[in-house]
């Protein structure tokens, strides 16, 4: 069974950096074709896609967002961590990771997501 | 920047059929994927690669794509299916990887 487990703080301050974890069973990011994604839903708004990385450390950033994402990979631990620097409150959300399908680039599993508030 | 346009709504009857529909003018290069979003829970991947069920999704949900256009068809709506529905495609090849629709939320009457 596939499962993916989102952690990290639940407040944080603005221009502070956000660290979420990703922790999932079920697969290995040793496996080729094996991709994480993280995906963001602020408050009664759209699904936002982040950032990938694939079993190759390959890695994918979106374009908006790029200067302030890192996203890596601890494959003994089964773990994706995502950092976001300078934190405002505009990206108060829900921040969900999924297993990412390697071509096609669709969603198959997430996590059942993560509130992440930005207030001082 | 690359767009997804869904109609913020749709309203049906239990047993109609739904139609939701996902524009996007490179569309006819791109696979779309759609996902069901119920209050308060993770969205679940309905369709992928516009017609492609994945297992344990009900027959009742399909898609469709015709130019720049694909459509998710929801035949024999039960009141379960009331959800938002998200599209997505992606272009690995160009400057954005991802986007999402804006979403839709199907209301069973």
């Amino acid at each position: 069974q596939v499962t993916l487990r989102e952690s990290g703080p639940a407040l944080v301050k603005p221009t502070q950096t956000l660290t979420l974890t990703c922790t999932f069973s079920g697969f290995s990011l040793r496996t080729s074709g094996m991709c994480v994604s993280w995906i963001r839903q602020p408050p009664g708004k759209a699904l936002e896609w982040l950032a990938r990385i694939d079993w190759d450390d390959d890695k994918y950033y979106s374009t908006s967002l790029t200067t302030r994402l890192t996203i890596s990979k601890d494959t003994s631990k089964n773990q994706v961590v995502l950092t976001m620097t300078n934190m405002n409150p505009v990206d108060t959300a829900t921040y969900y990771c999924a297993r990412t399908s390697f071509d096609s680039w669709s969603f198959d599993l997430w996590g059942r997501g993560t509130q992440v508030t930005v207030s001082s | 920047s690359y767009e997804l346009t869904q109609p913020p709504s749709v309203s049906v009857s239990p047993g109609q059929t739904a139609r939701i529909t996902c524009s996007g003018d490179a569309l006819t290069k791109q696979y779309v994927h759609w996902y069901q979003q119920k209050p308060g829970q993770a969205p679940a991947l309905m369709i992928y690669q516009d017609s492609e069920r994945p297992s344990g999704i009900p027959e009742r949900f399909s898609g469709s794509s015709s130019g720049t256009t694909v459509t998710l068809t929801i035949s024999g709506v039960q009141a379960e299916d009331e959800a938002d529905y998200y599209c997505q495609s992606s272009d690995s090849s160009s400057n954005y990887y991802v986007v999402f629709g804006g979403g839709t939320k199907l209301t069973v009457l």
